[in-house]
């Protein structure tokens, strides 16, 4: 089976673009979770979608925000960017939701913004 | 709410020594407890899970984790390291509600020495 792709590798933007970042996930899996990874903060909860819905979100300000297809594909968009949203974003899927369920992770996307 | 404490922020051993990498939660519910490791440049990769029974799990590449219920620990071990165990471990904890929601530490950066 094919793993997790996330889409592009590398970003560089300006502050006050916006961006766009896409997540497939293992053929099956139905959740879709993302992840912000910065060295001051660590790794961090963006939200978490099933089915096409939002099932969880973290605390993140409402610039984050993501949708899923119906073929589970994912994409997260951040609007009006922020020096401080340079990351690596990590996109996860898991073919359940139960709290034992393992992750499977993409390589990331690193954002930079200048 | 949950919490995750990894004590070493770094951990340098020499090729075929032994290591521990330690991790202690909190949580005043049951939890599941995971070790992931991520390489340079990529994403995180499930090292081993415990859910429940044998207190002692084992996981991929050799590696071991001790689950402590009286201590609130669950360390990693390995018996004999190589320069290809050089990547960064994260303890996670996530309670029975979602997988999503599982609580990283701040990750130990495990530099093997030749």
């Amino acid at each position: 089976k094919a793993g997790v792709t996330q889409t592009p590798r590398y970003l560089i933007k300006t502050r006050g673009q916006q961006v766009t970042l896409s997540c497939s996930p293992i053929s099956g899996h139905r959740s879709v979770s993302w992840y912000q990874q910065t060295p001051g903060q660590g790794l961090q909860f963006l939200f978490e979608y099933f089915s096409e819905t939002q099932r969880n979100k973290g605390n993140f300000p409402g610039r984050f925000s993501g949708r899923q297809f119906s073929n589970s594909r994912s994409e997260m968009n951040v609007s009006t960017l922020e020096l401080g949203d340079s990351a690596l974003y990590l996109c996860a899927s898991s073919s359940e939701t139960g709290g034992g369920t393992p992750l499977h992770f993409g390589n990331g996307t690193r954002l930079t913004v200048t | 709410a949950q919490s995750v404490t990894q004590l070493d922020s770094q951990v340098p051993v020499f090729e075929e020594a032994p290591v521990e990498l330690r991790c202690n939660y909190s949580s005043s519910v049951s939890v599941y407890l995971f070790w992931y490791v991520q390489y340079p440049n990529q994403g995180l990769q499930l090292l081993l899970k415990y859910l429940s029974g044998s207190t002692l799990v084992k996981g991929i590449n050799g590696f071991e984790a001790e689950f402590n219920k009286s201590q609130t620990s669950f360390h990693l071990r390995k018996p004999s390291v190589h320069i290809s165990d050089t990547a960064e471990y994260f303890c996670a904890v996530s309670d029975t509600g979602s997988a999503s929601k599982i609580i990283f530490g701040s990750g130990t950066r495990l530099s093997i020495r030749p």
